[in-house]
């Protein structure tokens, strides 16, 4: 597509749920980065995907929280056994293989836990 | 390691006047430096970016930036600005490559806290 795209734009769940965030990349865009924005902690990385391959999941905060790409293109993150903590906006972005160019993001999910 | 100071987390500025955003930052190694501008319920927007070269570097909305590797500083300017560049404003770094100038990173982002930029009429 002409961007990237993320889906749902606004999310709100029960503490304890489980959720999951979509990011659609740019076509052909090898590189993927999910972000996390939250009043508190300002903008962190939680994840990179070269291709279908996590080399740097560093940023992810707990065990409740994974991603996985497949075919190289769509990006799923979940949010297992959600917490009020987790309200945040998720960014993601995509990159040609050369990512220190600087990425697109999409406009974000924007999740709360109520 | 790497890190991001935005020494001014509100910058107040009337219709027309100039405006700096500050940025400093830190790392052991070489690093890429990008602003990045947030308008309301958007996701991140790429101003600029110093890669290498001319350290004075143009971007998008009339914006401009000087890379200083004696200060550590990316400051980011612009000479008249309008309401419409009312928004938050993201400097942010990263490393090259592995393999290449010193580099550990596959593009990942260490960002400021922000600026936010209200241009008043």
């Amino acid at each position: 597509g002409a961007g990237v795209s993320q889906s749902p734009s606004n999310k709100v769940t029960e503490k304890g749920k489980d959720v999951e965030l979509r990011c659609d990349p740019i076509s052909g865009h090898t590189a993927l980065y999910w972000y996390r924005q939250s009043l508190g902690q300002g903008l962190e990385f939680l994840i990179y995907f070269q291709g279908n391959s996590a080399p740097d999941k560093s940023g992810l905060p707990s065990d409740r929280f994974s991603a996985e790409r497949t075919g190289g293109s769509v990006s799923t993150l979940t949010i297992q056994r959600t917490q009020q903590e987790d309200s945040a906006v998720y960014l993601c972005a995509s990159s040609p293989i050369r990512a220190n160019y600087g990425y697109t993001f999409g406009s974000g999910t924007r999740l709360t836990v109520v | 390691a790497q890190s991001v100071t935005q020494l001014d987390s509100q910058v107040p500025v009337f219709e027309e006047a100039p405006v700096e955003l500050r940025c400093n930052y830190s790392s052991s190694v070489s690093v890429y430096l990008f602003w990045y501008v947030q308008y309301p319920n958007q996701g991140l927007q790429l101003l600029l970016k110093y890669l290498s070269g001319s350290t004075l570097v143009k971007g998008i909305n009339g914006f401009e930036a000087e890379f200083n590797k004696s200060q550590t500083s990316f400051h980011l300017r612009k000479p008249s600005v309008h309401i419409s560049d009312t928004a938050e404003y993201f400097c942010a770094v990263s490393q090259p490559a592995p393999g290449y100038a010193g580099g550990t990173s596959y593009g990942k982002l260490t960002f400021g806290q922000g600026t936010i930029l209200t241009v008043h009429p």
